[in-house]
Formats: structure tokens, C-alpha cells, sequence
């Protein structure tokens, strides 16, 4: 079993509507969870983090976190096709000394957001 | 501000031949890691430096060696290149502040695109 799980996709929304892109990690222990957004032959580029349970807004952007159900989601408001693009969810998980220095990614949601 | 850099940006090798992908920051951080990408795998940490002096396996290291020159630099090498090595290879920086968790983002270069052949 994958460490974190996401939908490959892809995930079609018509442009103005909200796309919403989830993930599921396996470490209870996981603390901080981020969301990159990579275009095609690009690097990722973070787009949001979140550590509590909850949801956080950035401008469009919404981070939602439950971590009694180890789920993370995205949400993207008004999506534009400039939002076209994979995004990762990733997630912190404790290295071998004890620390959690390291990020283990999904595999990435490809979005398309149609005009 | 140049953040991470990475060099090659692309290299085309034969099997068996070795080389060093080179990795530098200026954002002052004291973790870097190397992963690769590859298509519908996401990316898979190979090493990473949690500071200056140190580092450690990650999920996929064998083939690999990293040596973490200094504070700003963190390079990987192949030693014998073999054609299941071909990938996107990206380094990453991140800042670790206090306690045990790091909590910090990690930034990214812009990839070398290695094929063997």
C-alpha cells in the first residue's frame, strides 16, 4: 500500500467551477502536509501547506485537513486553465533518526480546466 | 535570487558510463535532498542531508551516492549508469527550524532530464 494515495485522474472541470483533489496518507504520525502544483516538464512549485486540523484559505486555494481520517483535500475556486496542471500532495514522514525530514509525495492529480 | 540550481539541465550517457548531478542553494537552507520523478510514479527521494555533514538514505538509493560538499551544496552521482536510472532527477532545499519536525516547504530546482542508453 502506497504511503500516500491519490487519484491519478485526469479530472475535467469546466472553467469558473471548483475542482476538488484529494489524498489519503498511512502514517498517523505524518505533521505537516503540503500541496505542489507542477506543469508539464516543469518543477513542482508549492502551492499551499497545512498542519491543523481544519481548512486554510490562500486566495482560491483551500487546504482542507482531517487527520482522524488521515485525508487531505484541495480545493480550487473559480478554476482557471492556467490551473491545468498535476498536483501533488505530500506528506511528511519521520526519518531514520527519529525526526520527520523527510516528504513522501503521491502520484499526482492531473487537473484540466476546459474554458 | 537564483533559490535552487541544478546542473545539467539534460544529459544523454551510455550504460555503464558515471556522472555527478550538481545541486546548489542560496536560500542559506540547511536540508537538501535529490529525488527522481518518474511518469506516473511521482517523485521518490533517493538521499537527503538533513545538515551539513550528514546524510541518509531515502526510499530509492541504490546506484546512487550523494556527497553534501558544504552548507550550499549537495551532489549525486551515478557510478555506473544503468538504463532503469533514466529519469527526472530534481533537488530540493528546505529550512529546519528547531524541534524534531520539520514543517518547512521544500523548493525546487529545475530538473536534469538524464536517458541511458
Amino acid at each position: 500500500q502506497k504511503e500516500v494515495e491519490q487519484n491519478s485522474g485526469p479530472l475535467s472541470v469546466p472553467e469558473g467551477a471548483i475542482a476538488s483533489l484529494n489524498c489519503t496518507y498511512s502514517d498517523r504520525g505524518s505533521q505537516s502536509f503540503f500541496w505542489y502544483r507542477q506543469y508539464s516538464g516543469k518543477s513542482p512549485e508549492l502551492i499551499m501547506f497545512i498542519y491543523s486540523n481544519g481548512d486554510k484559505e490562500d486566495g482560491r486555494f483551500t487546504a482542507q485537513l482531517n487527520k482522524a481520517s488521515q485525508y487531505v483535500s484541495l480545493l480550487i475556486r473559480d478554476s482557471q486553465p492556467s490551473d491545468s496542471a498535476t498536483y501533488l500532495c505530500a506528506v511528511t514522514n519521520r526519518g531514520s533518526s527519529g525526526s520527520a525530514r523527510q516528504l513522501t509525495f503521491g502520484s499526482g492529480t492531473q487537473l484540466t480546466v476546459l474554458p | 535570487n537564483a533559490g535552487v540550481t541544478q546542473t545539467p539541465k539534460f544529459q544523454v550517457l551510455k550504460t555503464g558510463q558515471s556522472m555527478t548531478l550538481q545541486c546548489a542553494q542560496d536560500m542559506n537552507h540547511n536540508s537538501m535532498y535529490w529525488y527522481r520523478q518518474d511518469p506516473g510514479m511521482g517523485l521518490r527521494l533517493i538521499y537527503y542531508s538533513a545538515s551539513e555533514g550528514t546524510t541518509d538514505k531515502g526510499e530509492v538509493p541504490n546506484g546512487y551516492n550523494v556527497s553534501r560538499l558544504n552548507k550550499r551544496e549537495f551532489s549525486l552521482r551515478l557510478e555506473s549508469a544503468a538504463p532503469s536510472q533514466t529519469s527526472v532527477y530534481f533537488c530540493a532545499s528546505s529550512e529546519i527550524l528547531g524541534g524534531t519536525f520539520s514543517n518547512q516547504p521544500q523548493h525546487f530546482g529545475d530538473g536534469t532530464r538524464l536517458s541511458i542508453l
